[in-house]
């Protein structure tokens, strides 16, 4: 299994607190991508990361910040988070490149934050 | 663990039999698919890729099709097993896409 730890695992939060996932990879892959997983809406892709400071947005990226300061870290933030954003988060990595950088994905086990 | 979904389609079969499921995609340019198994409380895990330049691939136990005329992909799981049971996602891309789009996905439930 590819090295990849979410951090928290699950997560129980108030509309407006500010909420930070973690995903820390082991393998130094270059790119790292924030999804997260809702009924009926599959996998959609908030932010990703070509590399160190180097990030862009996703589909779905509204209320979401990313931030990447070393190669194995890659933080989601929610600056106020609201009951919109209850989820499922999954952290993903690749290091080959397809087109403009997506090959295969290892993804980790995923963060589930509910926000009351 | 983390639930996938409550309205997936549902495919249903008994243990030892083959499983076809399927995934109709969007962009014709896509030049790159993958397939993922995703276990309960688990991440999405590849099983297989094929790039537009075929049109079928094989590996252990699976098979993945790729009809790019009607934009089609399948996987083919032979004698499948419990362990299979899982959700299925199919996943695009293309040079000018540059990530992967993922479809909504299937559960496969196999029973003994």
């Amino acid at each position: 299994d590819a090295g990849i730890t979410q951090s928290p695992r699950h997560k129980v939060t108030e509309t407006g607190t500010p909420v930070t996932l973690r995903c820390h990879q082991t393998e130094n892959h270059r790119y790292m991508y924030w999804y997260r997983q809702d009924p009926g809406h599959g996998l959609r892709l908030i932010h990703y990361s070509y590399g160190v400071k180097d990030t862009d947005k996703g589909e779905v990226s509204d209320g979401y910040s990313v931030s990447r300061s070393k190669t194995e870290d890659f933080l989601l933030t929610l600056e106020s988070a609201t009951s919109s954003q209850t989820s499922v988060y999954f952290c993903a990595i690749s290091d080959r490149t397809s087109g403009r950088g997506t090959g295969e994905l290892f993804f980790g086990e995923g963060s589930r934050l509910t926000v009351l | 663990g983390e639930s996938v979904g409550l309205h997936l389609p549902t495919l249903s079969v008994q243990e030892g039999d083959n499983s076809i499921i399927n995934c109709a995609y969007s962009n014709s340019a896509s030049d790159y698919f993958i397939w993922y198994k995703q276990e309960s409380g688990k991440g999405p895990q590849f099983i297989i890729d094929i790039r537009s330049n075929m049109d079928k691939r094989q590996g252990q136990r699976v098979t993945v099709l790729l009809n790019k005329t009607v934009k089609h992909l399948s996987l083919q799981i032979a004698a499948t097993q419990p362990g299979d049971s899982a959700v299925y996602f199919c996943a695009e891309n293309s040079r000018s896409q540059g990530n992967l789009i993922f479809g909504k996905g299937t559960k496969l439930s196999v029973k003994p």
